[in-house]
């Protein structure tokens, strides 16, 4: 079965500084999905990035950015100038195959980011 | 706005009660999923509809049953509740689940308290 796991439970950074947060998994699988998810006071899950296995290329999206390590089953998210908005909770994912063509999200523990002014 | 709506968005019940769940997926998604959200147990799939027919179960218990209509719409019902299963039960959509690459689109969620 497949894991996913945050070791940082809570976080914190000024405004614009850098934060990455921290993210492993362990599969048997080779072609497969992850992801961020942000969930912020309203909880709305709100997806942030994503990323495919077979790509090398690292994803971003604005100042979003992942740092995926195959061989080493890790992919970390950076947030680049932090914004008060970017206090949340953030959410790891690991999209996994269930059979035939379907699939589930397998989400870890969950790492709570505040943004300080 | 994903576009995925669920209600009712808070719902307080007692323990032994029977609650209906009811999601409405985006316009031409296809697959419905089921996920919990509780201190203890974290975020985790129940199960999956895809055009009506049941697709895949994860950690639902006996108690939880789902369907999904022919307008694509979903009910989660949860029986004999507990305590437990006090928590924010969010449902996502999909656009098919014959694709390589699925992302999914969660509603806003319904608070679930069993009191």
């Amino acid at each position: 079965a497949q894991t996913v796991t945050q070791s940082q439970p809570e976080m914190s950074v000024q405004e614009a500084e850098t934060v990455t947060l921290s993210c492993t998994y362990d599969t048997s699988e080779n072609n497969y999905y992850l992801f961020w998810y942000k969930q912020p006071p309203s909880r709305q899950m709100i997806l942030v990035i994503r990323q495919e296995a077979y790509k090398q290329q690292n994803a971003t999206e604005n100042r979003f950015s992942v740092n995926f390590q195959k061989a080493a089953k890790s992919f970390s998210l950076k947030i680049s100038d932090s914004q008060l908005g970017d206090t949340a909770m953030y959410f790891c994912a690991f999209m996994s195959r269930l059979g035939g063509s379907n699939y589930k999200l397998t989400f870890g523990k969950g790492t709570l980011l505040t943004v300080n002014p | 706005d994903s576009g995925v709506t669920q209600t009712p968005k808070h719902l307080i019940t007692a323990t032994g009660q029977r609650v209906t769940l009811r999601c409405s997926p985006r316009s031409g998604d296809l697959s419905v999923y089921w996920y919990q959200q509780s201190l203890d147990q974290g975020l985790q799939f129940l199960i999956q509809y895809y055009n009506g027919e049941e697709r895949a179960k994860g950690n639902i218990l006996e108690r939880f049953s789902a369907q999904q209509f022919p307008d694509l719409h979903s009910e989660l019902n949860l029986s004999s509740l507990e305590l437990g299963d006090s928590a924010l039960y969010f449902c996502a959509s999909s656009p098919h689940s014959g694709s390589s690459y699925n992302e999914q689109f969660f509603g806003p969620g319904t608070r679930l308290t069993v009191l």
